[in-house]
């Protein structure tokens, strides 16, 4: 079994601040990595992909990977209570069998 | 259609009974997969389909589950002799084919609550 760790919160931070989610995976084969946003009671929403290492940005969200440390990452700039769920961390291998982790309950504070 | 669907959105059955959930896929989309997600749980890999054929069905618990997708298209989740401990949210997701460059993009479906008394 492929293991995805992911640290479950919750995780407080004010809004307007930066919110950094974690992930470490234990494959080192794995070769695509996504993070979803799971609202109470809805099914996972995408909200980025990453291939590579390093960072890939969109809008407020950049995700991190770290291939030899085994460790994705997800920062939320600007944080909003609307961003408020948790962050599911999944990891592909082949390309067609994906790994969640458990998810991280994030809570934005106004 | 815009999204994957998926019907019913709550099934509420007896222990030792047959239940079909049924999974609509976004159009043109070849891979489907089948998850079970318990409470305070990441979706659990159930089943993946590229095209008709079941290419993994590794995650799928014991022979109560079947699923099925004989058209490539709309997909079955079968679980016969349902038991307390199948009471789960099975969540449906599809991705356009699978391989890289996003191809393998997963979109989920609203999922069916699964609740076995």
């Amino acid at each position: 079994q492929k293991e995805v760790e992911q640290n479950s919160g919750p995780l407080s931070v004010p809004e307007g601040a930066i919110a950094s989610l974690n992930c470490t995976y234990s494959d080192r084969g794995s070769q695509s990595f996504f993070w979803y946003r799971q609202y109470s009671g809805k099914s996972p929403e995408l909200i980025m992909f990453i291939y590579s290492n390093g960072d890939k940005e969109d809008g407020r969200f950049t995700a991190q990977l770290n291939k030899a440390s085994q460790y994705v990452s997800l920062l939320i700039r600007d944080s909003q209570p609307s961003d408020s769920a948790t962050y599911l961390c999944a990891v592909g291998y082949n390309f067609n069998k994906f790994y969640f982790g458990s998810g991280t309950k994030l809570n934005v504070k106004p | 259609g815009a999204g994957v669907s998926q019907t019913p959105s709550n099934k509420v059955t007896e222990k030792g009974k047959y239940v079909e959930l049924r999974c609509d896929p976004i159009s043109g989309h070849t891979a489907l997969y089948w998850y079970r997600q318990s409470l305070g749980q990441g979706p659990e890999f159930l089943i993946y389909f590229q095209g008709t054929g079941a290419a993994d069905d590794s995650g799928l618990p014991n022979d109560r589950f079947f699923a099925v997708r004989p058209e490539g298209s709309v997909s079955t989740l079968k679980i016969q002799r349902t038991e307390r401990g199948d009471s789960a949210v099975y969540l449906c997701a599809s991705s356009l084919g699978a391989g890289p460059s996003s191809t393998d993009t997963q979109y989920f479906g609203p999922g069916t609550r699964l609740t076995v008394l």
